[in-house]
């Protein structure tokens, strides 16, 4: 089975804290993508990467970076925190776009963030 | 550009009752469809999935038919149980040079009571 993993459920964290979401994947998945989930907005795409070190915006990049340094792992950096970014983060991963299945993303639990 | 747009919720059920959750989607050519769940305090789980026109995704009696002339994949299942409530959120992958992006649906809350 595919498992993705985020390193917290729970994170709570003070307004201008630098902030680190880690997501791992052991599927040796090329496609990663961050997710925010807000009640009555759905799932918004924050950032995705198709290779180690390539990354591409997606709807909501502003306050938000990412890093991908190795192929398993996918970290969504919040630079200085602010209150209008808690939320639950979502983290997921496909197979690479040559490859069948590319369609299908593959979820962690989720880190629900606080910022105070 | 691509979009579902779902049924608006929260839907509330008895146990045993018939469920459907609407979904339509917009997209040029031929997209993949999918439902996930999201059971309470988790991430999403793929429920089911279709690849192109007239196929019928199914899994734990949920059912969604790929319909191309009316672009719709309309979730159902014939009984549902306390142990259905979750959100159910619609998705449709348009392949090529999107990377495996997929548009979601905004999310139905199906609540299920004893």
């Amino acid at each position: 089975d595919v498992k993705v993993t985020q390193s917290s459920r729970y994170l709570v964290k003070r307004t201008g804290e630098k902030v680190f979401l880690e997501c791992v994947q052991d599927m040796d998945h090329e496609n990663m993508f961050w997710y925010r989930q807000d009640p009555g907005l759905g799932l918004r795409l924050i950032y995705f990467s198709y290779d180690v070190k390539m990354k591409e915006k997606g709807d909501i990049p502003e306050g938000y970076s990412v890093s991908r340094e190795k192929k398993e792992r996918f970290s969504l950096i919040l630079e200085s925190a602010s209150t209008n970014q808690t939320s639950m983060y979502l983290c997921a991963s496909s197979f690479g776009r040559f490859f069948a299945g590319t369609d299908t993303q593959y979820f962690g639990p989720g880190t629900r963030l606080t910022v105070l | 550009g691509n979009s579902v747009t779902q049924m608006e919720g929260p839907v509330t059920l008895s146990e045993e009752a018939f469920l459907t959750i609407n979904c339509t989607y917009t997209a040029t050519g031929y997209p993949s469809l999918f439902w996930y769940v999201q059971y309470p305090g988790e991430g999403l789980q793929l429920l089911l999935k279709a690849t192109k026109a007239d196929d019928k995704g199914s899994n734990k009696g949920f059912e969604a038919t790929y319909r191309k002339e009316t672009t719709s994949f309309h979730l159902e299942k014939g009984s549902v149980q306390v142990s259905d409530s979750a959100v159910y959120f619609c998705a449709l992958y348009a392949g090529g040079t999107s990377y495996g992006k997929l548009t979601f649906g905004q999310g139905t809350i199906l609540t299920v009571h004893p």
